[in-house]
């Protein structure tokens, strides 16, 4: 089975533009968390979605949205971008939503975003 | 709030030997998991381990195990027969079970293993 798939790998921007990154969890996972890690620092919660619904947002500025498709896979917006932006962005997948069954999160590979 | 302390930057360790990675916690919650993932430098954060706040057993996975002590909320991971390959950043993670699926991560172990 694959695992958790993200595109693209690597991504250029420069200040003021806007970004996607995708997301494609694995086969069964309905919920999608995106983080953001920037050199040096542990991942960042930004967003998870469940069912195609936003079940939790992390401390990071409207310029970051997302959602998630009837097949489960999501996207990860930016808009305006900031020199700040500039990190790794994972994506990580699991069964469940939350709860106390829900004992796996999967990473995929992570886009690294530079803005220049 | 939950907060994961990881008070080791860096370590060298020599192949072969068993190298404990130190991981202490902060949570109100009841119910709540702890998780260990591997960062190669290529940046896929890898699972290696969970555990969870009521198993009454340590983890264990492989040549990894959990050394959980709730009363002192520390989650060590311990790596034997260290290998090459285990060259990595190392996160210790958490989750609470409330709404969502947010995992705070601690700030990390560099981990060298030195043939």
């Amino acid at each position: 089975d694959a695992g958790v798939t993200q595109s693209p790998t690597h991504l250029i921007k420069t200040r003021g533009q806007q970004v996607t990154l995708r997301c494609s969890p694995i086969s069964g996972h309905k919920s999608v968390s995106w983080y953001q890690q920037v050199l040096g620092q542990g991942p960042q919660f930004i967003f998870q979605y469940y069912e195609k619904e936003e079940r939790g947002r992390g401390n990071f500025p409207d310029r970051f949205s997302a959602r998630q498709f009837p097949n489960y896979s999501s996207e990860l917006n930016v808009n305006a971008l900031l020199l700040g932006d500039s990190a790794l962005y994972l994506c990580a997948s699991s069964l469940l939503g939350w709860g106390l069954g829900n004992t796996e999160a999967f990473f995929g590979q992570g886009t690294r975003l530079t803005v220049v | 709030a939950q907060k994961i302390t990881q008070t080791q930057p860096g370590m060298f360790v020599q192949e072969k030997e068993a190298v404990t990675l130190d991981c202490t916690y902060d949570t109100s919650d009841q119910s709540y998991g702890l998780f260990w993932y591997k960062q190669p430098s290529s940046g896929e954060m890898i699972f290696l381990i969970y555990q969870g706040s009521y198993d009454e057993q340590n983890a264990t996975e492989g040549r990894y195990s959990l050394n959980f002590q709730k009363a002192r909320k520390s989650a060590n991971l311990v790596i034997s027969a260290s290998q090459l390959g285990d060259s990595a950043m190392y996160f210790c993670a958490m989750k609470g079970y409330d709404r969502d699926d947010k995992i705070i991560f601690g700030k990390g172990t560099r981990l060298h293993i030195l043939p």
